[in-house]
C-alpha cells in the first residue's frame, strides 16, 4: 500500500522567505509527526498531531515554525522568515494510533530537504 | 530526560562478517525501543521494535536485537552482512507520549 509521502522532495529558498512543506500520511493513520534531521545527526522531534489537533508541539524551535492538519489527514509545516540554520531534512511520520500501544509504530516518509541560502 | 547513545559513529566491516551496532538508553521505567535504517537520500525504514515479551527481537533483512534491561542496552546484530546493508542505522526510544528520541546514528560500511 501507499506509504507516507512528502512534497516537495527538495526546496531551495532564500533567507527571510516563507516555505511550506507538505505531508500525506498513510491512509487511516490518526497520528502524524514532524521531525527535523540536521546533517550528521539523528532526527529531532518537532510536533505531533492526534487527529486535527496538535497533541505535543514541544519540539518546535521558535514561533517561526507552525504546523497544521485541518482535516486530520494532510499536514503542512510552515516556516516563516527562514534562516540558514533551518537547512535540514524535514521528516514526516504517521502511526495508526497514538494510544501508547503497539499500533503506535511510526512509519516515515522520504523527507523534504530544505536549503536556505 | 530520555536519551539514546549510539556508541559508534561508523562501523566498517567486510562482507559476510558478523556485525553489532551498539545502543544504550537512559530510562528508569519501561520503554519501547526501535531500530530504523536510512539508505542514502531516503527516509527511515523500520527494522525492528521491542515493545514487550521476548527480549530477542527479529526484524527484516536478517537483523535482530536483544533488549537488556539491566544494562539498558538494545544492540543490533546481523550474523553475515551484505554490501546492500551499507546505510545509517538509528536507535530510538519511545516512553510516555509518542515522540521518538533518536541516537546520533551509526554508519555501517560493508566492504567487499
Amino acid at each position: 500500500g501507499a506509504g507516507v509521502s512528502q512534497t516537495p522532495s527538495n526546496k531551495v529558498t532564500e533567507k527571510g522567505k516563507y516555505v511550506e512543506l507538505r505531508c500525506d500520511p498513510i491512509s487511516g493513520h490518526t497520528a502524524l509527526y514532524w521531525y527535523r534531521q540536521s546533517l550528521g545527526q539523528g532526527p529531532e522531534f518537532l510536533i505531533y498531531f492526534q487527529g486535527t489537533g496538535a497533541a505535543d508541539d514541544s519540539g518546535l524551535p521558535n514561533d517561526r515554525f507552525f504546523a497544521v492538519r485541518p482535516e486530520g489527514s494532510v499536514s503542512t509545516l510552515k516556516i516563516q522568515r527562514t534562516e540558514r540554520g533551518d537547512s535540514a531534512v524535514y521528516l514526516c511520520a504517521s502511526s495508526l494510533t497514538a494510544s501508547g500501544g503497539s499500533t503506535d509504530t511510526q512509519y516515515f516518509g522520504p523527507g523534504t530537504r530544505l536549503t536556505v541560502l | 530526560a530520555q536519551s539514546v547513545t549510539q556508541l559508534d559513529s561508523q562501523v566498517p566491516v567486510f562482507e559476510e562478517a558478523p556485525v553489532e551496532l551498539r545502543c544504550n538508553y537512559s530510562s528508569s521505567v519501561s520503554v519501547y525501543l526501535f531500530w530504523y535504517v536510512q539508505y542514502p537520500n531516503q527516509g527511515l525504514q523500520l527494522l525492528l521494535k521491542y515493545l514487550s515479551g521476548s527480549t530477542l527481537v527479529k526484524g527484516i533483512n536478517g537483523f535482530e536485537a536483544e533488549f537488556n534491561k539491566s544494562q539498558t542496552s538494545f544492540h543490533l546484530r546481523k550474523p553475515s552482512v551484505h554490501i546492500s546493508d551499507t546505510a545509517e542505522y538509528f536507535c530510538a526510544v519511545r516512553r510516555y507520549g509518542n515522540k521518538l528520541v533518536f541516537g546520533a546514528g551509526t554508519i555501517l560500511r560493508v566492504k567487499s
